[in-house]
């Protein structure tokens, strides 16, 4: 089955930094990626979604200068987290669809982030 | 507006069934997916109903009801590994997905 890779698992980072996350589809074309973010015991939020070869569309109430999406080929996907708070310590997945919209997603196994 | 309802949290008891409901209402429809999430980890996709009616797949069943914009997920035989929270999501006529905030599932020996 369809196989996204999410990479790194988990990341420690000092409040200042920038970390950068990849998503990548392995077995398949994503014209269609997803970022979430989730916090402990609560629901899965939709940061952005990104399409390959255009600008990422964020929802509402994320910032778009803080978490820079690039979805520069049809297998990759990145998101940038930069200068970290500790706030922006938590769970972020991605997800991604090949280019028939109504497949289901496939997700990566995620990456927490904790930011000291 | 956009909406999607399930229960917030149920318990079940090992080998028994359950069902977990969920209504939606989108601004037109292409399908509803059913995700499993263990806690700390990623969804996995479990089903994806577009006709009306019951998809079978093994111990867990989808249905759906498009004139009344209500799904169920039944889970069949429960197991221990079967805790986790069930994500409902609706595709709305633009492609974007509705995400409901998930039933945690306790399963009891």
């Amino acid at each position: 089955g369809a196989v996204v890779s999410q990479h790194p698992s988990w990341v420690i980072c000092k409040s200042g930094t920038s970390v950068k996350i990849e998503c990548r589809s392995l077995d398949f074309q994503a014209t269609t990626m997803f970022w979430y973010r989730q916090f402990p015991k609560q629901s899965l939020m939709l940061m952005a979604t990104s399409n390959e070869g255009s600008k990422a569309t964020y929802e509402q109430g994320v910032e778009k200068d803080k978490f820079l999406i690039n979805h520069a080929s049809l297998t990759l996907s990145t998101l940038t987290v930069t200068s970290a708070h500790p706030e922006d310590s938590s769970f972020y997945i991605c997800s991604a669809r090949d280019s028939t919209e109504t497949s289901p997603l496939h997700f990566g196994n995620g990456t927490r982030l904790t930011v000291t | 507006g956009q909406n999607i309802d399930q229960p917030t949290e149920m318990t079940a008891t090992e080998g028994a069934i359950v069902q977990i409901n969920c209504t939606y209402q989108t601004s037109g429809f292409n399908g509803l997916f059913w995700y499993q999430q263990h806690a700390g980890e990623a969804p996995t996709f479990l089903s994806y109903n577009v006709l009306d009616g019951l998809e079978e797949k093994g111990r867990f069943s989808s249905f759906l009801s498009r004139s009344k914009g209500y799904s169920y997920l039944l889970l069949k035989e429960l197991q221990m590994k079967d805790s986790a929270s069930y994500l409902c999501v609706s595709m709305d006529s633009n492609y974007q997905l509705i995400w409901g905030a998930g039933t945690k599932l306790i399963i009891k020996p």
